[in-house]
Parts: C-alpha cells; structure tokens; sequence
C-alpha cells in the first residue's frame, strides 16, 4: 500500500523555520513529481511547491518563494520543505502528496504547522 | 493567483444528481484541459476524482463526471450517496504553478 509520512510540524514564533519531511513507501519515488500541499484551518486547499523527478525543477506558490525551498533525497525516498521566515499566514496543515497528470493522486495524512507568537 | 470560484454550499436528496461549478479565467480553467477535481472528509485528506477535466482515476465510480465549457469547469455526481456528503475542490494547471478552488459542501438531504 502506498504511503506517504510527513513530519515536521510544530509551533514557531513568526519570523522563525521548520523543515518538514515526508518519506514514502511501496511506489519508485524516484519517478514521480512530488508537492507539498497546504490547508489552513477551515479553508480550502492551496498549492505550495512542485519538484520534479530528479529535482531539476522546483515551482513555488508566490507567497513562499524565496522563503520556503523544497528538495527531494530519492536514495532515502524522502520529500523536504525548508520553510523560514515564517509567517502568522503560513499557519496549515501541510500534506506531502504524489503528483500525477496534473492532480495529486496519493496523500499523506499532514504535518501541523503554527505560526503564533 | 487568485482562488478559483466555487459555490458555497450543493446539496441533494439521495438518488439526484448534484452539479458544482468552479471558475477560473483564461490563465488557468480555460487556458489548460487540466482541471482535477478533489473530495474531502472532515478530518481527512483530499481524495482524487478526477483529472484533465473528466478522467477519472482507478478505482473512482462513474457517478463522478468532470466537464469544462469556457473558463469553467463542473463536476456532477449523479445517483447521490449518503458518503457523497463532503467537500468538493477544483484545482487548475496556470502555467507552472496550481491553484485550487474555494470548495463546495455537498450536503445529502
């Protein structure tokens, strides 16, 4: 069964980092595009950032970029997000899921992330 | 990149077919045939329905069909179920980054 674990997540006074992890299990990570997927509390989902098979290219969400930097490890099957400069707004439940034509067909079950002084 | 526009709340008696709307611009619903389409559960992640406007996934029953005319898109359940009741999401390719929808609740009467 394919599965997809992130951890990470915690408090943090703005201004502050985080780095999440996601590993995977029973699918080639190394041949999928991978995202990281953010829902705040009561409101809907919102793309974050894309990463590609080899971790070539990286696409953000304009709101993170040049705050938060995805990364991937496909020898430990593993998926990054190196958040800083955290803002109160950066608050969700950040899900690591598995990108396929476009969608996101596999999910985890998501890290939670406090921005809050 | 703003959210695409979904309405608020959909709702129908089991058996009926509900119909959801999601619109976008030129930039996104209607400059790609690569709308998706996600069903969400209180407390649980998004689940796959469909992709490139009306393709469904493995495994997702044909109750759930996905079409596009112009700069929006739909989703329609046909044949409504009590485990329908959830919330509904569209997202949208806009050239290099995504942008999801602001959600329906689909209420089951």
């Amino acid at each position: 069964e394919v599965q997809l674990v992130e951890s990470g997540g915690g408090l943090v006074q703005p201004g502050g980092s985080l780095r999440l992890s996601c590993v995977v299990s029973e699918f080639t990570f190394s041949h999928y595009w991978m995202s990281w997927v953010r829902q705040a509390p009561g409101m809907g989902p919102e793309w974050v950032a894309n990463i590609k098979e080899d971790g070539s290219d990286k696409y953000y969400m304009n709101s993170v970029r040049g705050r938060f930097t995805i990364s991937r490890d496909n020898a430990k099957n593993s998926l990054f997000l190196q958040m800083n400069s955290l803002r109160v707004d950066d608050t969700a439940v950040y899900y690591c899921a598995r990108a396929v034509n476009h969608g996101w067909d596999y999910w985890g079950r998501g890290t939670l992330v406090t921005v809050s002084s | 990149q703003s959210a695409l526009t979904q309405p608020p709340s959909a709702s129908g008696s089991p058996g009926q077919s509900v119909t959801i709307s999601c619109t976008g611009t030129s930039s996104d619903v209607g400059g790609y045939n690569l709308v998706s389409w996600f069903q969400q559960h209180p407390g649980t992640a998004p689940k796959f329905l469909i992709y490139g406007v009306n393709k469904r996934p493995s495994g997702v029953p044909d109750r759930f069909s996905g079409s596009k005319s112009g700069n929006t898109a739909s989703l329609t359940v046909s044949g409504l179920q009590a485990e329908d009741e959830a919330d509904y999401y569209c997202s949208s390719f806009a050239g290099s980054i995504y942008v999801f929808g602001t959600g329906t609740k689909v209420t089951v009467l």
